[in-house]
């Protein structure tokens, strides 16, 4: 089981980019990385998920280089209303969903 | 419309008495989990289940059980073996794709508290 290791809280003012990093060096050739947002008293809610290279949607781009040991979170432009815990999982099947303390991300107006 | 169900959205017990969370789902999906989440803290699991009539511990599955008699019920008994059963209890649901697994489907959640 991939070990994966994030900050545990960011600033940034509104309007700006924001990477969120997350280490996982032991990930397996199987494994994909996925990232969700939390916010208080609510379920996390899927944000992205991907393999290797650049995976991009509508929310957020995630970054990931050759080797896979690491990966980055991009949200663009950020709002108030993203200040919210994220958290970065590595996953294979269907038994591995294990969440962190994830990386609580404050947005300054 | 498709999702995932948690009942009570607020629960209080009295110490020394089981009680079972609800947890719902209309997805199909075949994979449910139940994590247990603290003031401040991330998520950890206590159960999972990736099929019908089978279940695996997680990380912290002192103190609850679970059964999986039907695909889109997984219900969470808090027994009175938990020494701090006061939480915020959430459950999801994921396809199981055999090879890697999909997004999972959050409920919204019961907070338990122990009067």
């Amino acid at each position: 089981l991939a070990k994966t290791t994030q900050p545990i809280s960011m600033d940034s003012y509104e309007g700006q980019e924001v990477n969120i990093t997350c280490s996982h060096n032991n990930i397996a050739t199987n494994d994909y990385i996925t990232w969700y947002q939390q916010f208080p008293s609510q379920g996390p809610r899927f944000i992205i998920q991907g393999y290797k290279t650049k995976v991009t949607n509508e929310v957020a781009s995630l970054f990931i280089p050759a080797d896979r040991k690491s990966s980055t979170l991009s949200l663009p432009r950020v709002s108030l209303s993203d200040t919210a815990v994220y958290y970065c999982l590595v996953v294979s099947g269907a038994n591995n969903l294990f969440f962190g303390t994830g990386t609580r991300l404050t947005v300054i107006p | 419309d498709g999702g995932i169900t948690q009942s009570p959205k607020y629960l209080f017990r009295k110490e020394g008495q089981n009680v079972t969370l609800s947890c719902e789902q209309n997805l199909n999906h075949d994979a449910m989990y139940w994590y247990r989440q603290d003031p401040g803290q991330g998520l950890r699991l206590i159960y999972y289940s990736q099929i019908v009539n089978d279940f695996q511990k997680g990380d912290i599955a002192e103190g609850y059980s679970v059964s999986r008699e039907k695909k889109e019920s997984f219900p969470l008994t808090v027994t009175s073996a938990q020494k701090n059963p006061t939480a915020f209890y959430l459950c999801a649901s994921s396809i199981y794709a055999g090879k890697v697994n999909t997004e999972a489907f959050f409920g919204q959640g019961t907070r338990l508290t122990v009067v």
